[in-house]
């Protein structure tokens, strides 16, 4: 079976920019939560989706939006970006119900 | 690949041995805790979870403690392998929905064959 798939793998943008990061959920999975790894960290929470509905937010600037679609893929979008930006995106899909959360292998996104 | 385990604490053990990384959570309110292993160049990797109901769960070679008492979760490997090597990650939760992981640092496990 599929795993949670992200695309693109690596972009590149500069200072300004605008970005669009895609995920597909593990088939079933209804709930999409997606995180920023900095290098040398800990994932942290960006957004959850559930069910087409926003169902928490972490501590991002408004720059940051998401959205879940009829077929539960999600997209992360981030305006106007900074160098400060640039970080592993990571997409986790569950089915919910208290299951836990399954992770694709990430945007690495960076930012000149 | 990127290196994930840039400045975190290192833990180095024998192949075979049994390795033990502990973890201080944040919030006593978490209810559910989770442990990922994270390799270069890929997402994080589910190992094992456990509720706060509990304070012991086995699953394959692993077994994750949790001592509420002192906010202290712990994941234990068993006859570590080379392949064991990674990044390992716990996280808390609360709030009942498990979509909003809070981290840990995170620690490197290294395996020597």
């Amino acid at each position: 079976d599929a795993g949670v798939t992200q695309s693109p793998t690596h972009l590149i943008k500069t200072r300004g920019q605008h970005v669009t990061l895609r995920c597909s959920p593990i088939s079933g999975h209804k709930s999409v939560s997606w995180y920023q790894q900095v290098l040398g960290q800990g994932p942290q929470f960006i957004f959850q989706y559930y069910e087409k509905e926003e169902r928490g937010r972490g501590n991002f600037p408004d720059r940051f939006s998401a959205r879940q679609f009829p077929n539960y893929s999600s997209e992360l979008n981030v305006n106007a970006l900074l160098l400060g930006d640039s970080a592993l995106y990571l997409c986790a899909s569950s089915s919910g119900g208290g299951q836990p959360q399954h992770f694709g292998d990430g945007t690495r996104l960076s930012i000149l | 690949g990127e290196n994930v385990g840039l400045h975190l604490p290192t833990l180095s053990v024998q192949e075979g041995d049994n390795s033990i990384i502990n973890c201080a959570y944040s919030n006593s309110a978490s209810d559910y805790f989770i442990w990922y292993k994270q390799e270069s160049g890929k997402g994080p990797q589910f190992i094992i979870d456990i509720r706060s109901n509990m304070d012991k769960r086995q699953g394959q070679r692993v077994t994750v403690l949790l001592n509420k008492t002192v906010k202290h979760l712990s994941l234990q490997i068993a006859a570590t392998q080379p392949g064991d090597s990674a990044v390992y990650f716990c996280a808390e939760n609360y709030g009942g929905s498990q979509g909003n992981l809070i981290f840990g640092k995170g620690t490197k496990l290294s395996v020597k064959p």
